[in-house]
Order: structure tokens, then C-alpha cells, then sequence
């Protein structure tokens, strides 16, 4: 069975530190998906990225960035020079098609990054 | 480019009331289309999904109940709420069109007094 681990339920951090949120993912799967949305107060869900299982090069994406490891069956996000507005909770998620169907998500990890 | 859009944005129920959420997507056919409930502080949980007009899978029992009258219309519904039914409810379709996955609603807030 399929299974997301976020370990962290809530971060704090003081305004320009570094962050990173834990992933951790099971499956028996040998193709799947890997996915971060970010759920700030207003409550929508913000897709930031989608990472096949074939691919384990990292991504940058401005101050964010993703480091997939399949040997460790992680896929952790780091926010560099946190700001307020990353104030969310985000959520891990995991899936065997590509667009998402059957997806399964972690707890969610509560970030409160302050000023 | 495809939209969804979910209403009423908030909503206070009394308990034993009826519940009618709709949700619908454009710009895209025949989406899988889902709901997704998350209680205070929680993570989300699958509530149900559907492949298709009128089919239509329960992940969870519960006092809930959803239709998909039309192909990019999904409708959550309950006879009588419950108190434990209050959350936030979030719909959210996938599908060829969807290249990164899940695309959510604003959601909808739901509290049963």
C-alpha cells in the first residue's frame, strides 16, 4: 500500500532562515509521482511541483527546491530565506498516475515562519 | 485553460439540516472529479471520487452522499448534518488536461451549530 510521512506537524522559524519539510513516501510501485501543495490560511491548495519516479535530479524553483532521493524514499523541500508569506501548511503527496488519480497525501506539515 | 469552481465559499448549517456543495470544471471532459474534507488542524481526507457521470465511489461511510449529474458537475450532499460534519471541503478534479495533478477549489467552510 501506498503510505506519505511528513514527521514534522508544525516548523517555526524566524523570518530568512532555511527551511526544510521531510517527505517520506512508501510504495510497492516501481513508476509513480510525487507532488508539494501549499495550503496557506485562505485555505486553497497550490500545486508547487510534480517529480516522476524516473527523475531524481533536483529542482529549483526561486527560494524553493526539492531534493528527491530514491535510495531513502524521500522527497524533501527547503525554502531558503524564508519570508511570512510561506506561512502555510504543506502537504506531501503521492501517486501511481500522472495525473493524479488515487492520490495519497501526508499529514501536512504546519509552517509559521515569523517576522 | 481549465477552471474550477467551487461554492458557496463559507456556510453555517443548524444541525439536521440539508447540505447541497456544488463544484464544476471547465475547460476540460470528462475530468475525474473528487471531495475532499478536512476537520481543524487535520490533514485531507477522500471523501469520494468519481471516473464519470453517475459513478461515483465512497472512500469513507458517512452521512454524506455524492452525484455527478453532468460530466464537469460534482455535487456533495447530506439529508442531515451532523456537527461532526463540519470542516473544510475541498473539490478538486484530474485528469489528461491536468499536467500537474490535482487542481483544487477555493473550498467551502462548512460549520454545523
Amino acid at each position: 500500500a501506498q503510505k506519505v510521512t511528513q514527521a514534522q506537524t508544525e516548523i517555526s522559524v524566524v523570518e530568512k532562515e532555511d527551511v526544510t519539510l521531510d517527505c517520506v513516501y512508501e510504495t510497492r510501485d516501481t513508476t509513480y509521482y510525487l507532488f508539494w501543495y501549499k495550503q496557506p490560511p485562505s485555505g486553497e491548495l497550490v500545486f508547487l511541483i510534480r517529480r516522476n519516479s524516473f527523475d531524481e535530479q533536483n529542482e529549483i524553483s526561486g527560494r524553493y527546491s526539492w531534493n528527491f532521493q530514491k535510495s531513502t524514499s524521500s522527497f524533501n523541500f527547503t525554502i531558503t530565506a524564508s519570508q511570512v508569506v510561506d506561512s502555510a501548511v504543506y502537504f506531501c503527496a503521492l501517486s501511481e498516475k500522472p495525473y493524479g488519480q488515487n492520490f495519497v497525501f501526508g499529514p501536512g506539515t504546519r509552517l509559521s515562519v515569523l517576522p | 485553460s481549465q477552471t474550477i469552481h467551487q461554492w458557496p465559499a463559507t456556510l453555517v448549517q443548524p444541525v439536521g439540516s440539508p447540505l447541497s456543495l456544488e463544484c464544476t470544471v471547465e475547460g476540460t471532459s470528462n475530468p475525474n472529479l473528487y471531495w475532499y474534507r478536512q476537520a481543524a488542524g487535520r490533514g485531507l481526507q477522500l471523501l469520494f471520487y468519481s471516473i464519470g457521470i453517475d459513478q461515483i465511489s465512497s472512500e469513507v461511510p458517512q452521512n454524506l452522499s455524492a452525484s455527478r449529474p453532468q460530466d464537469r458537475q460534482f455535487i456533495l450532499s447530506s439529508k442531515k448534518l451532523l456537527l461532526s460534519d463540519s470542516g473544510f471541503y475541498l473539490c478538486a478534479w484530474s485528469g489528461v488536461d491536468s499536467n500537474y495533478g490535482y487542481t483544487f477549489g477555493s473550498g467551502t467552510r462548512l460549520t454545523v451549530v
